[in-house]
């Protein structure tokens, strides 16, 4: 079965430092990959996704995120943390085949004024 | 741009009580699913549709019922309520099937507690 794990349940920044959320999974072959954010008591937004071509994809409000096939990860990164970042984030993954997609258990920003 | 719409936003229930979860999506997406969100555990798969008139088990079905007789709405029916079904319920909808690569698009949650 897909696995998405998500190293971090709860990770912390200072404002203007760089974020990591880092995202690895299991296919053995290149899936589809999605980052979504969800603020509290809202429902989950997509900041980014990659199907195909450039392996390096740009989101919104400053994200980008990097599929790298060799390491089985899709880790999303952000220059200069802000504190309208503080969210829950989930990683998501869905194949060429099937009908599901797949979610890891999400990983909750903070960030340090 | 209504999206991706749900009913009731908060509800209490009784065990034992039966309820639905409306959902309704304006985008004529094909595919819709339910997940359920508790602490820890992420979104899990409750249930899934490709299309009008066809359902399908995801990964915590147990207790839950689907019915899509339209494109548009596809309900999540809850037979018996019971406390372990206390939870953050979403759901979402792709204008195709995930092996296509489409984007999933989430409502806004129905929180729902069982007493």
């Amino acid at each position: 079965a897909q696995s998405v794990t998500q190293l971090g349940s709860h990770v912390s920044v200072s404002e203007g430092a760089l974020v990591l959320l880092r995202c690895n999974y299991s296919s053995s072959v290149p899936p589809y990959l999605f980052w979504y954010v969800q603020y509290p008591n809202q429902g989950l937004q997509l900041l980014l996704k990659y199907t195909t071509g450039a392996t390096l994809v740009k989101g919104i409000n400053g994200f980008e995120a990097e599929f790298k096939k060799s390491e089985t990860s899709f880790h999303l990164t952000k220059p200069s943390a802000h504190m309208s970042d503080a969210a829950e984030y989930f990683c998501a993954v869905s194949l060429n085949t099937g009908n599901q997609f797949y979610f890891g258990t999400g990983t909750s920003l903070t960030v340090i004024p | 741009n209504a999206g991706v719409t749900q009913t009731p936003k908060f509800q209490v229930l009784k065990t034992g009580q039966s309820m639905t979860l409306q959902c309704a999506q304006d985008m004529n997406h094909e595919y819709m699913s339910w997940y359920r969100q508790d602490p820890g555990m992420g979104l899990r798969l409750i249930h899934y549709s490709v299309g009008a008139g066809i359902t399908d088990q995801g990964e915590v079905p147990n207790g839950y019922n689907v019915s899509r007789s339209t494109t548009e709405d596809f309900p999540l029916r809850l037979l018996s309520a019971a406390p372990s079904q206390t939870s953050v319920y979403f759901c979402a909808s792709s204008w195709a099937r995930p092996s296509s690569g489409n984007t999933i698009y989430f409502g806004e949650g129905s929180w729902l507690t069982v007493v």
